[in-house]
């Protein structure tokens, strides 16, 4: 069964220091996105990515973010400066469509820790 | 008023039991309906989506009340491998892009 992988699985960073997460979304989808959940705390959305292109983000997703394609397969999230706030799991997704009524297909997961 | 609102739980049944999660959004222009299973640090995964007539996949039944702005889960004859957090799940009006997660209900099947 096709699966979205993500790479790493967890990474230990200082505060200030940049991040890139990575993720390989199922190879027909054209919908990428990317999710964080605190420890504890609710699944949040990201951003949302079509056609290379940002299609939506929250206010979450602020100037220390950005995202990428950089090839036909990998979808990064870059996290510039890391803050402590900034600990959590982070998701990549990918789905065939647009949300509704669509599925989205998570990966496992990378799991960021800023000290 | 939040977004998507559960009742965190935990619900402690035993096997067999059957249970009820509850959901409430706040945005009455949301069209699409879902819930979703998560295990303990794992992701989140596709239980089912909610048709507003009403759906059922196996022991499961999903049911939208769009008046009320109500979701419903129906866990019937709960296994052990039920326990999980199960999370009541929204797309945003404004967009269909962005889901909305609840912080979900957690339920432990007990033997």
């Amino acid at each position: 069964e096709p699966e979205v992988t993500q790479t790493p699985s967890h990474q230990v960073t200082q505060m200030g220091q940049e991040v890139i997460l990575r993720c390989v979304p199922i190879s027909n989808h054209l919908y990428f996105y990317w999710y964080r959940q605190i420890l504890g705390q609710k699944v949040e959305f990201l951003v949302s990515f079509y056609n290379n292109e940002i299609s939506e983000k929250s206010e979450i997703f602020d100037d220390q973010f950005s995202v990428e394609r950089p090839d036909g397969s990998n979808f990064t999230l870059k996290i510039r400066s890391t803050k402590l706030e900034d600990s959590a799991m982070y998701f990549c997704a990918s789905s065939r469509g647009s949300v509704a009524p669509g599925e989205l297909f998570f990966g496992e997961g990378s799991r960021l820790t800023v000290l | 008023r939040k977004e998507v609102e559960q009742d965190p739980g935990p619900f402690n049944v035993p096997e067999g039991a059957t249970v009820a999660f509850n959901c409430t959004y706040s945005n009455s222009a949301s069209q699409s309906f879902f819930w979703y299973r998560q295990d303990c640090r794992k992701e989140p995964k596709l239980l089912m989506s909610v048709y507003s007539s009403g759906n059922e996949d196996g022991r499961f039944t999903a049911q939208l009340n769009r008046a009320s702005q109500y979701i419903s889960l129906l866990i019937r004859d709960s296994k052990l491998s039920d326990s999980a957090t199960y999370l009541c799940v929204v797309n945003g009006a404004d967009s269909s892009y962005k889901l909305i997660f609840g912080s979900g209900t957690r339920l432990l099947v007990r033997p």
